[in-house]
């Protein structure tokens, strides 16, 4: 079976400093890996994804996570956080790009002006 | 890019009643769409897989009988909450995968159900 655990529930970063999410998985075969992203009210936006080719991903505005098989992490971040970034954050593993896909408990960023 | 919609956005309904959400794939066909549940400050937790032509594959835990789950075309997924109760209200999201395959598949923007 497959599981994602997101350390922290809520991460408060100020505007301009480092953007880290973490996130730990665990699988039987090699994971497909995903972060999204969801503003209040509304569905999920895609940010990145891991699929067996380079470890370190880069993503839509700005954000990247780099896949570590011997630590099974697949942290988040960014360099500057904008006041933007302010969302929920979810972690997610899946067999494949088209099967069901585990969410995480997700990680709420608060961006501290 | 490719667009999938969720309709309604947000329902509000009395205890007893029934509710269809619809999932449809805007510019792309589906043969396989996901349903997901999401409760107030918490994550995603999928509840059928809906196959074109087939019966949903249900998680654990989830009441078929409850949930219909009606996929009767490639760019349509419905799902019902039948007999709905308040301990139904939730966040439904649907994802889609597009036939023929492409490398991702596509997350509605949900559908808000308040049940009273």
């Amino acid at each position: 079976a497959q599981s994602v655990t997101q350390l922290g529930s809520h991460v408060s970063v100020s505007e301009g400093a480092l953007v880290l999410l973490r996130c730990n998985y665990s699988s039987s075969v090699p994971p497909y890996l995903f972060w999204y992203v969801q503003y209040p009210n509304q569905g999920l936006q895609l940010l990145l994804k891991y699929t067996s080719a380079a470890t370190l991903v880069k993503g839509i505005n700005g954000f990247e996570a780099e896949f570590k098989k011997s630590e099974t992490s697949f942290h988040l971040t960014k360099p500057s956080a904008h006041m933007s970034d302010a969302a929920e954050y979810f972690c997610a593993v899946s067999y494949g790009d088209h099967d069901k896909i585990i969410f995480g408990k997700g990680t709420r960023l608060h961006i501290l002006p | 890019g490719a667009v999938v919609s969720q309709h309604p956005s947000w329902v509000i309904c009395k205890s007893g009643t029934s509710v269809k959400i619809e999932c449809r794939s805007l510019d792309f066909q589906a043969t396989t769409m996901f349903w997901y549940r999401q409760f107030p400050k918490q994550s995603l937790m999928l509840m059928a897989t809906s196959n074109e032509g087939s019966k949903a594959t249900y998680e654990q835990g989830v009441e078929k009988d409850k949930f219909l789950i009606n996929h009767a075309s490639l760019t349509l997924s419905t799902l019902t909450v039948t007999s709905a109760h308040p301990e139904d209200s939730s966040f439904y999201i649907c994802s889609a995968i597009p036939h023929p395959l492409t490398d991702t598949q596509y997350f509605g923007p949900g559908t808000r159900l308040t049940v009273l």
